[in-house]
């Protein structure tokens, strides 16, 4: 799978747009690109995922780059109970997939009032 | 209804002891994952299991011993106890039908502490 890029930290203001960068340049073709969270003392969250088209759910939007090399997570109205870490992992469709996910480091958000 | 759940959600334990986590699921999902988030925070893979067949086995100690009587539950065996397994073990779920997986759902986390 391939290797993703994520700021440490970002902050943003209650209800103002957060937008979290992910850079994944080695990401190849069968590989759909996807966003967790983890609020404090809480497992991980699913958010969103998408391949190459820009998604939106009820969460967030993902807006992919045309080359697939970086995408950006937006939160519309972020919320103090938006503030966590964000994960962008990048994982294989197909038969191959087992599933597995791996984590980086990933970024912590601070939506402040 | 809870979709994850672990039991217990606290383990405080003495170096040496053999301890089991159990995490159940019903969700009606085919796989089942363990997870450990140590105290940096780094999140790895462990195990998971698809419709009880062990598929992912990661460079675990053989001190940790996954078992998988049904579908719907993963439990974590782990021997002899040493201090660097303090950490909170998550246990996921998520169906891999089909080729997609698309969401793992993840139980509340079980904080394993090793004195």
């Amino acid at each position: 799978d391939a290797k993703t890029t994520q700021p440490p930290s970002m902050d943003c203001a209650e209800g103002r747009a957060a937008n979290l960068p992910c850079n994944h340049s080695t990401i190849s073709g069968n590989e759909y690109v996807y966003w967790y969270r983890q609020i404090h003392s809480q497992g991980p969250q699913y958010i969103i995922h998408g391949l190459k088209n820009n998604e939106t759910n009820e969460m967030a939007s993902l807006i992919i780059t045309e080359d697939r090399k970086s995408s950006t997570l937006i939160l519309p109205h972020a919320t103090l109970r938006d503030t966590a870490v964000y994960y962008c992992i990048v994982r294989v469709h197909g038969s191959s997939n087992t599933g597995k996910l791996i984590f980086g480091q990933g970024t912590t958000l601070q939506v402040k009032p | 209804d809870t979709a994850v759940s672990q039991t217990p959600k606290y383990l405080v334990t003495q170096m040496g002891n053999d301890k089991s986590i159990k995490c159940e699921q019903n969700l009606g999902h085919d796989t089942m994952y363990w997870y450990k988030q140590d105290s940096k925070k780094f999140l790895k893979i462990m195990f998971s299991y698809n419709n009880k067949e062990l598929i992912i086995n990661e460079t675990v100690p053989n001190r940790f011993s996954p078992k998988s009587p049904d579908k719907a539950h993963l439990n974590l065996h782990i021997n002899s106890l040493e201090l660097g397994d303090s950490a909170v073990y998550f246990c996921a779920s998520s169906s891999l039908a089909g080729g997609q997986g698309h969401e793992q759902f993840f139980g509340p986390g079980t904080r394993l502490t090793v004195l």
